[in-house]
């Protein structure tokens, strides 16, 4: 089975504080992805990464950056939290290349900025 | 351009009742892919099925089955005999356009089941 984890299911941060939100899938998949999910607006895709030290910008990338040093991590940063990236904050992952690649998903990190 | 609607917001129904999930799509692609995904309230997406553009047979497993038809870009979710625990929230998606590997998602249907 596909294993997508993160390593807060929730987190409570402050107004300008820098954010890590850490993603691993153990199935050596090439691609891995950042989403948010607000009520209303489904999921919007921040970054993505088809490589090690590859990124392109999703639809909403404002505001955050990603880091992959190894195929199997991805890190969304938030430099400078704001209380409008109160969000739910899911990863996925695909194996390769390709329309047909199904996405598997973490559980998720609800992320609130006080 | 690429959208995915599901109209119905939320849904309630008695458990035994069956129910059927809308989704309407549009996309210019001749070659594409259809999803869908069930987010119980733990919060994980899970991966229900997966149907591309030149299979438009039904697909039927367990008490769940779908139903892709091209003529009305529709990919529509039917559980049959709904249990409480198919409360979740379901997403239909499309694979983005060629060249890109984006999923555009629908906004969901949040499935109650009453018991």
């Amino acid at each position: 089975d596909v294993k997508v984890t993160q390593s807060s299911r929730y987190l409570v941060k402050r107004t300008g504080e820098k954010v890590f939100l850490e993603c691993v899938q153990d199935m050596d998949h090439e691609n891995m992805f950042w989403y948010r999910q607000d009520p209303g607006l489904g999921l919007r895709l921040i970054y993505f990464s088809y490589d090690v030290k590859m990124k392109e910008k999703g639809d909403i990338p404002e505001g955050y950056s990603v880091s992959r040093e190894k195929k199997e991590r991805f890190s969304l940063i938030l430099e400078s939290a704001s209380t409008n990236q109160t969000s739910m904050y899911l990863c996925a992952s695909s194996l390769r290349q390709g329309l047909q690649e199904t996405q598997y998903f973490g559980p998720g990190t609800r992320l609130l900025v006080l | 351009a690429q959208k995915v609607t599901q109209a119905q917001t939320e849904i309630s129904v008695v458990e035994k009742e069956d129910v059927t999930l809308d989704c309407v799509y549009e996309t210019r692609d001749t070659t594409y892919y259809l999803f869908w995904y069930k987010q119980p309230p733990s919060g994980e997406l899970v991966f229900l099925i997966r149907r591309n553009s030149f299979d438009e047979q039904n697909e039927i497993s367990g008490r769940y089955s779908w139903n892709f038809q091209k003529s009305t870009s529709s990919f529509n979710f039917t559980i049959t005999a709904s249990q409480v625990v198919d409360s979740a929230v379901y997403f239909c998606a499309l694979s983005g356009p060629r060249g890109t590997y984006k999923y555009i998602f629908g906004t969901g249907t949040r499935l109650k089941v009453l018991a």
